[in-house]
C-alpha cells in the first residue's frame, strides 16, 4: 500500500531550468494538493486540485503551473527555477475535507 | 486571511508527564481540526482530528476543541522520548468545498528521558 509517491526525493537545479514533480496516490482519493515547506514558514499551499478536471491557486502560487492528469495523479512544474524556490515539496491528497495524507517529500535545491 | 497560531516551543517535558500543545485559529467558521506530528526531515503524519466542541481520545493522545474560544489542543500523556517531534496544528475553514488547510507553524517538542 503506497499511499502517495512522490518523484523525485531530492533535486538540484540551475536557475532558469524548469522541472516537474510528480505526485502519484493509489487511495482513490479526489482531491490533491502541492505544498511548500520552508525554515519558520510552515506548510504553505501552492496550487490544490479538488477533484479530476479542477486546479485552483492556494496560498503561494506564483511561479508554478500544476496539472491534474487523471485521478491518480498531480503534477507541478517550475518553468523558470529561482532560488527562492529552493524548498521541501510535499503532495498530500484527501477525501474532501477529510484528512489529507502526505508524500514523503522533493527536496529541491535552486542554485 | 485565515491564521493558526502556534507557540514555536521548543517545549521541555520529562519522560512520563503529559505533554500540553496549544494552537489558536482566527477563522471563526472553522470546521475541521488536525494534528499532524513532523520528525526531522520527514513528512507530515496525521495523529488526530476533531470536528466536534469537546474532547476525542486516542490511546495516549487527547484532542480539545472549544469553537467559542477558537482553540484546539492536544494532550499527550506519559509521554515517551518518542514524541519527540515538531506538531503542526491545521485547520480547514469554512464554506462548502472548502477543502484548503491553513497550518501553524509548529511546536518542537522535546521528551527529556
Amino acid at each position: 500500500n503506497a499511499g502517495v509517491t512522490q518523484t523525485p526525493k531530492f533535486q538540484v537545479l540551475k536557475t532558469g531550468q524548469s522541472m516537474t514533480l510528480q505526485c502519484a496516490q493509489d487511495m482513490n482519493h479526489n482531491s490533491m494538493y502541492w505544498y511548500r515547506q520552508d525554515p519558520g514558514m510552515g506548510l504553505r499551499l501552492i496550487y490544490y486540485s479538488a477533484s479530476e478536471g479542477t486546479t485552483d491557486k492556494g496560498e503561494v502560487p506564483n511561479g508554478y503551473n500544476v496539472s491534474r492528469l487523471n485521478k491518480r495523479e498531480f503534477s507541478l512544474r517550475l518553468e523558470s527555477a529561482a532560488p527562492s524556490q529552493t524548498s521541501v515539496y510535499f503532495c498530500a491528497s484527501s477525501i474532501m475535507n477529510q484528512p489529507q495524507h502526505f508524500g514523503d517529500g522533493t527536496r529541491l535545491s535552486i542554485l | 486571511q485565515k491564521e493558526v497560531e502556534q507557540n514555536s516551543g521548543p517545549l521541555s517535558v520529562p519522560e512520563g508527564a503529559i505533554a500540553s500543545l496549544n494552537c489558536t485559529y482566527s477563522d471563526r467558521g472553522s470546521q475541521s481540526f488536525f494534528w499532524y506530528r513532523q520528525y526531522s526531515g520527514k513528512s507530515p503524519e496525521l495523529i488526530m482530528f476533531i470536528y466536534s466542541n469537546g474532547d476525542k481520545e486516542d490511546g495516549r493522545f487527547t484532542a480539545q476543541l472549544n469553537k467559542a474560544s477558537q482553540y484546539v489542543s492536544l494532550l499527550i500523556r506519559d509521554s515517551q522520548p518518542s514524541d519527540s517531534a515538531t506538531y503542526l496544528c491545521a485547520v480547514i475553514g469554512p464554506g462548502a468545498g472548502s477543502y484548503q488547510l491553513t497550518f501553524g507553524k509548529g511546536t518542537k517538542l522535546s521528551v527529556i528521558p
